[in-house]
């Protein structure tokens, strides 16, 4: 069965503090990996898609890194306003399918 | 990057009545668009996958005469709520499908906040 695991459920950080949000999943036929991030009452903001393992993008503090079993999400030098919950998916090659992580809800302290 | 809308951002309506829900792709057509629920403090949840000029796909346990979704041009999709019960009340949220010449992403609607009394 197709699954998406994000860890942790919730990461507390002080600013300045990196760290990184962990997606696994077990999936039959990877087409992309998707990162969102998504602020309360708002929809997802897409941030990265990623295709192949090894395959690494960047943005401002955020790296994304892919291997074949995970992707990691590495915060450099977070600030509050990074804080929000942080979504994975992953799609397969029947691309009308995503499947959603539950998601690692980031709070940055100042 | 590509934007997506939705319409109304808020609504409250009566328990009995329908709601609909308006998702537009502004920048880009899609033929695919996707609806989603989401409960307070959880991931989304794929209602169904809509499907320019045709029907669209319901998940599993999603009630298609229930949540009417219509797909009627490129850029438009609308989720109908029908006969809405206070268990109804939820998060909406749509999200279009952007295909590129190798690759498909999903760019998402802000969402739709439906409360029903």
């Amino acid at each position: 069965e197709d699954q998406v695991t994000q860890s942790p459920e919730a990461l507390r950080l002080q600013e300045g503090e990196s760290s990184s949000l962990n997606c696994s999943y077990t999936v039959s036929g990877l087409r992309g990996l998707f990162w969102y991030r998504q602020d309360p009452g708002k929809g997802p903001e897409f941030l990265f898609t990623l295709y192949s393992a090894g395959e690494e993008k960047e943005k401002e503090r955020l790296k994304a890194t892919l291997t074949k079993k995970e992707s990691f999400l590495h915060i450099t030098a977070p600030k509050p306003e990074d804080s929000a919950t942080y979504l994975c998916a992953v799609q397969v090659y029947n691309f009308n399918k995503f499947y959603f992580g539950s998601g690692t809800k980031l709070n940055v302290k100042p | 990057g590509a934007v997506v809308s939705q319409h109304p951002s808020r609504v409250i309506c009566k328990s009995g009545t329908s709601v609909k829900i308006e998702c537009r792709s502004l920048d880009f057509q899609a033929t695919t668009m996707f609806w989603y629920r989401q409960f307070p403090k959880k991931s989304l949840m794929l209602m169904a996958t809509s499907n320019e000029g045709s029907k669209a796909t319901y998940e599993q346990g999603v009630e298609k005469d229930k949540f009417l979704i219509n797909h009627a041009s490129l850029t438009l999709s609308t989720l109908t709520v029908t006969s809405a019960h206070p268990e109804d009340s939820s998060f909406y949220i749509c999200s279009a499908l952007l295909a590129g010449l190798s690759s498909y992403e999903q760019y998402f609607g802000p969402g739709t906040r439906l409360t029903v009394t």
